[in-house]
């Protein structure tokens, strides 16, 4: 199964700045994706991040607040931009790969960064 | 609109006993079912899946029943350990968009 790796794990930031989160997998892979876990919810789609191609964003969510980079197979970044306390959250990427319980394929998670906007 | 959700927002088991936690879901339209457990300041990681064409699916320890009629998923779990102490989702997945659609979740806290 993916490895995953999230940089930072952890942050804290002033309201009306931005964070780059950055995603790392130990395997190529084709399709990467950012989830949203506001505290004490469940995990909400922000957007699909393929290689080679724009990311395309799950209703509420807007390239100009999360812009995505998807630069190889293995690596990808969300910016959270112009933060407010509304945007703490979790933010976790995921990975699809290969043959999971041979049904489909299946999805792997990273650690997520915990996000403090104060 | 899509939503896959959990009746019970908590679940306190003794060890060893059966644990059952339950989901409905809206949407008829998700290809697979899936329980998920997420443990503190960790990503969920995969249990089971289970087909939507199909009604039941075993794995270790851990069992996913299917209600098609009345839209009901469930995850047993038996001889329930402290190790599985997490919250739980169920997800529904829509594969050819490989799109999850996740629900609520469930915490399950085991009695020693």
């Amino acid at each position: 199964s993916a490895v995953i790796s999230q940089k930072p794990s952890r942050d804290i930031c002033q309201r009306g700045t931005s964070l780059t989160i950055q995603c790392q997998v130990d395997s190529q892979v084709t399709m990467m994706f950012w989830y949203r876990q506001q505290p004490g919810q469940s995990l909400t789609l922000i957007a699909t991040a393929n290689q080679g191609s724009e990311a395309t964003y799950e209703s509420g969510f807007v390239i100009d607040k999360f812009p995505i980079s998807r630069p190889n197979l293995t690596f990808s970044t969300l910016t959270v931009s112009n933060m407010s306390p509304e945007d703490s959250s979790i933010y976790l990427c995921s990975v699809e790969e290969g043959e999971g319980s041979g049904t489909h394929n299946e999805q792997f998670f990273g650690p997520g960064t915990r996000l403090t906007v104060l | 609109g899509e939503s896959v959700g959990l009746h019970l927002p908590t679940l306190s088991v003794q060890e060893g006993d059966n644990s059952i936690i339950n989901c409905a879901y809206s949407n008829s339209a998700s290809d697979y079912f899936i329980w998920y457990k997420q443990e503190s300041g960790k990503g969920p990681q995969f249990i089971i899946d289970i087909r939507s064409n199909m009604d039941k699916r075993q794995g270790q320890r851990v069992t996913v029943l299917l209600n098609k009629t009345v839209k009901h998923l469930s995850l047993q779990i038996a001889a329930t350990q402290p190790g599985d102490s997490a919250v739980y989702f169920c997800a529904g997945l829509y594969s050819s968009a490989s799109k999850i659609i996740f629900g609520s979740g469930t915490r399950l806290s085991i009695r020693p």
